[in-house]
């Protein structure tokens, strides 16, 4: 089964609006990171948090981690036509080399 | 534009078929990955290679079979596939090493339709 569980499994909202997105997992991780994959295409990934940080932030995006609660958020702010894409959280557990994704969340922004 | 380069696209083949699909990098990764996806899924790993020799298989079907033939190529051989086999396959590569060495950076996928 799939380390991490995000909700919602779909989220449509305007252009323009803020739209976030979790991630729960099971076990401890090393990182959390996140990826992007437009329909049909290869992922791209969109940044990482290690297991220390609490907090971070690219751009338009901002990513917590809660460790206590095993949890992660993506903030996509002000929202493009262009973000809409499936969204993957993924976990690297603190040892070996397996990244698992979560069953994503497809985000659809309406212009 | 992705740095990992998998060819074919598209390929469609009959169960008795062999069939192989390609991976390329130039980055310098020493670690290359095989994920399947089915639609509407995330990708699931299959195999991992690091510093060209095989570290995981993820209890694949031997009807799959990676070759790695030096750190900036990746193929996996394909005989005899079932139509259940139908899914976009992903190459990935990253950077073993590093603090982030995680990070995978992704191919466009192979789309593979099994007859």
């Amino acid at each position: 089964s799939q380390q991490g569980e995000e909700d919602p499994q779909a989220l449509s909202i305007q252009e323009g609006e803020n739209a976030t997105m979790n991630c729960s997992y099971k076990t401890s991780i090393n990182n959390l990171q996140w990826y992007r994959q437009n329909s049909g295409r290869g992922l791209v990934h969109l940044i990482l948090i290690r297991s220390n940080e609490r907090e971070k932030h690219s751009g338009r995006l901002r990513v917590t981690l809660d460790t206590s609660k095993k949890s992660s958020s993506l903030l996509i702010t002000a929202s493009r036509a262009a973000d809409t894409a499936s969204y993957f959280c993924a976990t690297a557990k603190t040892s070996g080399s397996r990244l698992t994704f979560g069953e994503g969340t497809q985000l659809t922004v309406n212009p | 534009d992705t740095e990992v380069t998998q060819t074919p696209k598209h390929l469609v083949m009959g169960m008795t078929n062999k069939k192989s699909l390609k991976c390329e990098q130039h980055m310098g990764h020493r670690a290359m990955y095989w994920y399947k996806q089915k639609a509407k899924k995330p990708p699931e790993l299959m195999f991992v290679y690091s510093y060209e020799k095989l570290s995981i298989n993820e209890s694949v079907p031997s009807r799959f079979s990676p070759e790695c033939p030096n750190s900036s190529l990746l193929n996996l051989h394909l005989h005899a596939l079932q139509p259940e086999d139908s899914a976009l396959y992903l190459c990935a590569s990253s950077l073993p090493g590093y603090r982030d060495w995680w990070e995978l950076f992704f191919g466009e996928g192979s789309r593979l339709t099994v007859l």
